[in-house]
């Protein structure tokens, strides 16, 4: 059985601080991806990483893949409250095939 | 931007009655799931759906639960007789391509309340 443990669950932070979320695995996965859940909506996409060491950034935010498929992080720069949310990653391990979530990290930015 | 879209956002319905979940994936999308999320846990796959019929399904998806495409456009999750364990968040998701660099793009979900 392939498992995603996703840690810290939960964080709480000052506007302006940096931070990193980390996504574990024993498995190894073929692609990975990162979402943000508002309470009462579905998971968004952020972003896809595919390729081990894979390094993708978006604006504050930058997601790295692990050399060997099995983690993968994001990490947030200077984070405002606007950031507040539920982020997700889910893994792949094959073609057209099911997301295996992990549990997610709440994050909270206050002002 | 293209969207999955779901209907109805919230379903309450009594045990034992049968429920149908609607999801309208993004148009050129060829492959298709459903996930849950109970209260307060992970976001679980049910069900993923290519080429008219199921590809994969979960130990979740038992014989009380269904899916359809009955038309070009809709996408459906039926459950028989639910049950009150049935209560949570249900997501449609849709995809274009088999790679992985196609990521599955998710609706709003529907709430389904058992009572």
């Amino acid at each position: 059985t392939q498992l995603l443990e996703q840690s810290p669950q939960f964080l709480s932070i000052q506007e302006g601080e940096n931070l990193t979320v980390y996504c574990n695995s024993s498995s190894v996965f073929s692609s990975l991806q990162w979402y943000r859940q508002e309470p009462g909506e579905g998971p968004v996409l952020l972003v896809t990483v595919v390729t081990g060491g894979e390094v993708k950034k978006l604006k504050r935010l930058t997601f790295q893949f692990g050399d060997a498929r099995k983690d993968s992080s994001l990490h947030i720069t200077a984070a405002q409250p606007g950031d507040t949310g539920l982020y997700l990653c889910a893994g792949t391990y094959n073609q057209g095939g099911k997301l295996i979530f992990g549990q997610g990290t709440e994050l909270s930015v206050k002002p | 931007e293209p969207e999955v879209t779901q209907t109805p956002s919230h379903q309450v319905t009594q045990m034992g009655q049968e429920v149908i979940l609607r999801c309208v994936p993004i148009s050129n999308h060829l492959y298709f799931y459903w996930y849950r999320q109970i209260l307060g846990q992970k976001v679980e796959f049910l069900v993923s759906f290519y080429n008219n019929e199921i590809s994969e399904k979960s130990e979740i998806f038992d014989d009380q639960f269904s899916v359809e495409r009955p038309d070009g456009s809709n996408f459906t999750l039926k459950i028989r007789s639910t049950k009150l364990e049935d209560s949570a968040m249900y997501f449609c998701a849709s995809k274009w391509g088999d790679s992985f660099n196609s990521p599955q793009h998710f609706g709003d979900g529907t709430r389904l309340s058992i009572l």
